[in-house]
């Protein structure tokens, strides 16, 4: 089955860079997904990405992925106090029996002034 | 507004008393879902529904029960809660189901339910 691969914590500096990363193992996966959870929400659709694709950008949001070694990264540039969060990677696993998305456990970004 | 809402938002409860944790959308969705998140693990799916009267088991499935007897609603049932389902429950909805094409490009989630069982 799918698995999904985040890195837990990371933190920057206003204005900085952020690149949060993820690996996943169900190379069938035809969308991949990045979600933004803000303190005692729900969870919110950043963006997706179609296996085909090898980049996306969206605003000061740009997507990697490299689907040879399954890794997918989400760069946020421009780094805000806004941004902080939790943010899942999530892939999505569909067979006869019905679609899932598999969620990794979540990066917590730290944005410091 | 088209939203998902869930209720409660907290509850505390004691071992073994049977509750419900319903789960409302007004978007005619198909799909509707059921997450827990627990600190540590991610988000991990419990049950979903394609359609109405159509449930199957997530990851996650033991000791919760589903059902989808209409098309907006899908409450999650705990029979006899434990301890170990403490957690942060979130009901989704979408709009896509077929096999292809992206599942959540209109997902909406709820707010959360924060459920403790003492």
């Amino acid at each position: 089955g799918e698995d999904v691969e985040q890195s837990l914590f990371l933190s920057v500096r206003e204005g900085d860079s952020s690149v949060i990363n993820c690996t996943y193992t169900d190379s069938s996966s035809t969308y991949l997904y990045w979600y933004k959870q803000e303190p005692g929400a729900g969870l919110q659709l950043l963006t997706y990405i179609f296996s085909n694709m090898d980049m996306k950008q969206d605003q000061r949001l740009t997507v990697l992925l490299n689907k040879k070694d399954k890794h997918l990264s989400l760069r946020i540039a421009d780094t805000q106090t806004g941004d902080s969060a939790i943010y899942f990677c999530a892939g999505q696993r569909s067979n006869q029996a019905g679609t899932a998305l598999i969620f990794g456990k979540g990066t917590t970004l730290s944005v410091s002034s | 507004e088209a939203q998902v809402t869930q209720n409660p938002r907290y509850l505390i409860t004691v071992t073994g008393k049977k509750l419900t944790v319903t789960c409302s959308q007004n978007m005619n969705h198909e799909y509707m879902s059921w997450y827990r998140q627990d600190p540590g693990l991610g988000l991990r799916q419990i049950y979903y529904s394609m359609n109405v009267e159509v449930t199957d088991k997530g990851d996650v499935p033991e000791g919760y029960k589903v059902s989808r007897k209409e098309k907006r609603n899908f409450p999650l049932i705990l029979e006899s809660p434990s301890p170990n389902q403490t957690s942060l429950y979130f009901c989704a909805s979408s709009l896509k189901t077929q096999l292809q094409g992206p599942l959540n490009t209109e997902a909406f989630f709820g707010q959360g339910t924060r459920l403790t069982v003492v």
